[in-house]
């Protein structure tokens, strides 16, 4: 079992739609979690940081971390055709050592 | 937001050579540095970690000789891909920490390497 399990996708939306992206780890020790945003052919792009359980709000994005379920969320308000990109969610119990998920592909259409 | 640079961000070179990617901290000094690979549509895979001045931690599997990391200095981390072979073809991606409390890694643009 992989330590921070993702749904690939590819996960396709109209434009407007509220999209949910999710991960679920195994490994209680993890303290901190990010997402990135990853454009074809383009580095990671950190998009929200959580310390612990709770939730954070950035415009659009809204990070949730539930630690007792050992599950994250991110959801996306009123997608863009340019929030299309793969989501990678990532956590670390610390040392710097980040876990990535495989990455959510997204596709928002016009 | 903190930029981290990334040098070449292509690259092709014949089988048997060796080649450097420079990855930079240009508004922020990073203890540590990050090395990761990613193959299409895959996640990134750590490779090591480096800090400056030490000599960088590798993953299970990963080939120390092959992958050479420097960490000179706070703003610069290399990676030498020696005697390259075309499955090294890949592209590299390096994060770097702002340290402090956080955990925030911003990675760079990254690099293509291909080899033929």
């Amino acid at each position: 079992q992989k330590e921070v399990e993702q749904d690939p996708g590819p996960l396709s939306v109209p434009e407007g739609a509220i999209v949910s992206l999710n991960c679920t780890y195994s490994n209680s020790a993890f303290q901190y979690f990010m997402w990135y945003r990853q454009y074809s052919r383009k580095g990671p792009e950190l998009l929200m940081y959580t310390y612990s359980s709770g939730n954070k709000e950035d415009g659009r994005f809204t990070a949730q971390v539930d630690k007792s379920s050992k599950y994250i969320s991110l959801f996306i308000r009123d997608s863009q055709p340019s929030d299309s990109a793969t989501y990678l969610c990532a956590m670390t119990g610390g040392y710097n050592k980040l876990i990535f998920g495989a990455g959510t592909r997204l596709a928002v259409h016009p | 937001g903190a930029v981290v640079s990334q040098h070449p961000s292509w690259v092709i070179c014949k089988s048997g050579t060796s080649v450097k990617i420079e990855c930079r901290s240009l508004d922020f000094q990073a203890t540590t540095m990050f090395w990761y690979r990613q193959f299409p549509k895959q996640s990134l895979m750590l490779m090591a970690t480096s800090n400056e001045g030490s000599k960088a931690t590798y993953e299970q599997g990963v080939e120390k000789d092959k992958f050479l990391i420097n960490h000179a200095s706070l703003t610069l981390s290399t990676l030498t891909v020696t005697s390259a072979h075309p499955e090294d073809s890949s592209f590299y991606i390096c994060s770097a920490d702002t340290a402090g409390e956080t955990y925030e890694q911003y990675f760079g643009p990254g690099t293509r390497l291909t080899v033929t």
